[in-house]
């Protein structure tokens, strides 16, 4: 499978702060990239993805995308306690490769 | 998204024995995977479940140990066999979502997983 790296955690951030998450991948031709977010317990849940070079901004989420260095970053403004999980970035390859690779994942805590 | 409902959502089971999960999708879906989830661990993909033919697994997952059934598009079942306590993991259905059919882009979602211990 394709090697997907994320920033190590966990990460600490103040309520109303930025968090910021990193990801990088091993093969050049992914095409699709997605952030999901996981609860202690429950299973992951599709937040953003991105299929193109730059941004893409979703509410309080915003995914950056770099394919030249096969890097992609989630930001989240305004950091909430519900916020509080696990974020794993995952990446597909080429048009017909369906299956996912996914990170290791960040554990994000953020305090009141 | 599509609606996905796996079942159990947990067991308990004695080493030795078997157990089958299974995977309900509300619509009809090309592409049906599983995934384990180790304790504290990210997700591997055990096999792409294929409809009509036999399941593709990734390296270090065999047939013998995990049978995958998949009759129709919105049906699929994994089997845990001859179960140890390193089996013991959230095992996790997911199906690719095209939304758009227009769309080349697809979004994987998941069921609620089936967290297995092992004993």
């Amino acid at each position: 499978q394709k090697e997907v790296e994320q920033n190590s955690g966990p990460l600490s951030v103040p309520e109303g702060a930025i968090a910021s998450l990193n990801c990088t991948y091993s093969d050049r031709v992914s095409q699709s990239f997605f952030w999901y977010r996981q609860y202690s317990g429950k299973s992951p849940e599709l937040i953003m993805s991105i299929y193109s070079n730059g941004d893409k901004e979703d509410g309080r989420f915003t995914a950056q995308l770099n394919k030249a260095s096969q890097y992609v970053s989630l930001l989240i403004r305004d950091s909430q306690p519900s916020d509080s999980a696990t974020y794993l970035c995952a990446v597909n390859g080429a048009s017909n490769d369906y299956k996912l690779s996914f990170g290791a994942g960040t554990t994000v805590t953020v305090r009141a | 998204s599509a609606v996905i409902s796996q079942k159990p959502s947990r067991d308990i089971c004695q080493r030795g024995t078997s157990l089958t999960i299974q995977c309900q999708v509300d619509s009809q879906v090309t592409m049906m995977f599983w995934y384990r989830q180790q304790p504290g661990q990210s997700l591997t993909l055990i096999a792409t479940a294929n409809q009509g033919s036999e399941a593709t697994y990734e390296s270090g997952f065999v047939i013998d140990k995990f049978p995958i059934s998949r009759p129709n598009l919105t049906f699929s079942t994994l089997t845990v066999s001859n179960m140890s306590p390193e089996d013991s993991s959230i095992y996790l259905c997911s199906v690719e979502d095209p939304g758009d059919s227009l769309s080349q882009n697809t979004e994987a979602f998941f069921g609620q997983g089936t967290r297995l211990t092992v004993v």
